[in-house]
């Protein structure tokens, strides 16, 4: 079967710098997705991998290893916004997105 | 307006009654989603609709029916619905290309509780 591992929850200070870690088997691979959900809204996109390696953008980076099927989200000088869940999804080989459950981050000050 | 809108925001409603969601995509997309997402558990794909046409049902069961009437409408009809579809039901639409890597983009959802 297609599965997709997250953490549950995670807390961190403000200022500080979060790894939030993904792993992930499925049927053939398109590229990685990570999202934002902040409570109560539409989930929104942060970033996407496809090949191996760091994407940096702005405070948030995230990186894909392949052979492991690992990926991870790096938050830096974390803000009390950035409390969130933070949902990574998966495209397989029929481009379908197989979405992880979500880690919740609460920052705290 | 722009993006992806869904109304009504709430709706609750009792097992026996019959209520429609509805999404909207200002995007030019062509592509449609309807997911199921409850506390602690993956999204989990309802339906997907391409130029209009229902391409992907996951077993879903016949208590829920959607329409696409154009590329940019999708409704969810929901009837005799039990206690355990109370869920937030979230709309995304994407540019739906092959060899695309086809960004979601979601609507607010609809805070649907059955009593």
């Amino acid at each position: 079967g297609q599965n997709i591992d997250q953490p549950t929850e995670m807390t961190a200070t403000e200022g500080a710098i979060v790894q939030i870690n993904c792993t992930y088997q499925t049927s053939g691979f398109n590229g990685l997705f990570w999202y934002q959900q902040h409570a109560g809204e539409a989930p929104t996109f942060l970033s996407y991998n496809v090949l191996d390696g760091l994407e940096e953008k702005g405070r948030f980076s995230s990186f894909l290893s392949r052979s492991k099927g690992y990926s991870y989200l790096l938050l830096k000088e974390l803000q009390m916004k950035d409390s969130a869940s933070y949902l990574c999804a998966v495209t397989d080989s029929n481009y379908q997105l197989i979405w992880g459950a979500g880690t919740k981050l609460i920052i705290k000050p | 307006e722009t993006g992806v809108t869904q109304t009504p925001r709430h709706l609750v409603m009792g097992m026996t009654n019959k209520k429609s969601l509805k999404c909207e995509q200002h995007l030019g997309h062509n592509a449609m989603y309807w997911y199921k997402q409850s506390a602690k558990k993956p999204l989990e794909l309802m339906f997907v609709y391409s130029l209009e046409e229902r391409v992907e049902n996951n077993s879903v069961p016949s208590r829920f029916s959607p329409e696409c009437p154009n590329s940019s409408h999708l409704f969810l009809h929901l009837h005799t619905l039990q206690p355990e579809d109370s869920a937030l039901y979230l709309c995304a639409s994407s540019p739906r290309e092959e060899g695309d890597y086809n960004e979601q983009f979601f609507g607010p959802g609809t805070r649907l509780t059955v009593l």
